[in-house]
């Protein structure tokens, strides 16, 4: 499976705390993708990082990309009780012009006010 | 802008019964997908539109159809519902164009088959 696997799959900080939350996948990649599901919501694109980049910034996130490890880390920083929610790496095969991304399942956080 | 819609937010079957889950955005995407989402599984993708005209198979086709109506809908067809259907589906589209590659999805519907 081409599937991306987050670690952890549970996360549980307190309002301030940065939160990190890793994603490894198995193939060669176009780009990698990291969205957010509120409970009982669609999910929403936060933040993509290209095969040719390392690190990129969006607001409170920071993502890293090591095609080497096919991993990925997504960093919060000064977490808030709205930031609870899942989060899902999302990996595009390289050279696919279709647009098919391979979700993985998701970490759990929880911010504690 | 209503973005991606999805239709019917929850709905019960009984097994057997068959049912269209319709989805409509107004971005003039060209790139439509269906997912399907379990618990602890992530989403899985069950088919796909790369434009307007083609469909193609994802990950978990089985038991399901779709049809790409025009540019703005695509559509999912549960012929004869199962019990291992009960999910919550979720569409979304994506521009298809060079460097668009995020994906926009709907609220989902929550499908419960008894």
């Amino acid at each position: 499976s081409q599937q991306g696997e987050e670690d952890p799959q549970a996360l549980s900080i307190q309002e301030g705390e940065n939160a990190t939350m890793n994603c490894s996948y198995k193939t060669s990649i176009n780009n990698l993708q990291w969205y957010r599901q509120n409970s009982g919501r669609g999910l929403v694109h936060l933040i993509l990082i290209r095969s040719n980049e390392r690190e990129k910034h969006s607001g409170r996130l920071r993502v890293t990309l090591d095609t080497s490890k096919k991993s990925s880390s997504l960093l919060i920083t000064a977490s808030r009780a709205a930031d609870t929610a899942s989060y899902f790496c999302a990996t595009d095969e390289r050279g696919s012009t279709l647009g098919r991304l391979y979700f993985g399942r998701g970490t759990q956080l929880t911010v504690w006010p | 802008n209503a973005g991606v819609t999805q239709t019917p937010k929850f709905q019960v079957l009984k097994t057997g019964q068959s049912m269209t889950l319709q989805c409509a955005q107004d971005m003039n995407h060209n790139s439509m997908y269906w997912y399907r989402q379990d618990p602890g599984m992530g989403l899985r993708l069950i088919y796909y539109s790369a434009s307007e005209g083609t469909t193609d198979k994802g990950e978990v086709p089985n038991g399901y159809n779709v049809s790409r109506l025009n540019k703005r809908e695509f559509s999912l067809r549960l012929e004869s519902a199962a019990p291992s259907q009960t999910s919550v589906y979720f569409c979304a589209s994506r521009n298809g164009l060079a460097g668009a590659y995020e994906q926009y999805f709907g609220p989902g519907t929550r499908l419960t088959v008894t």
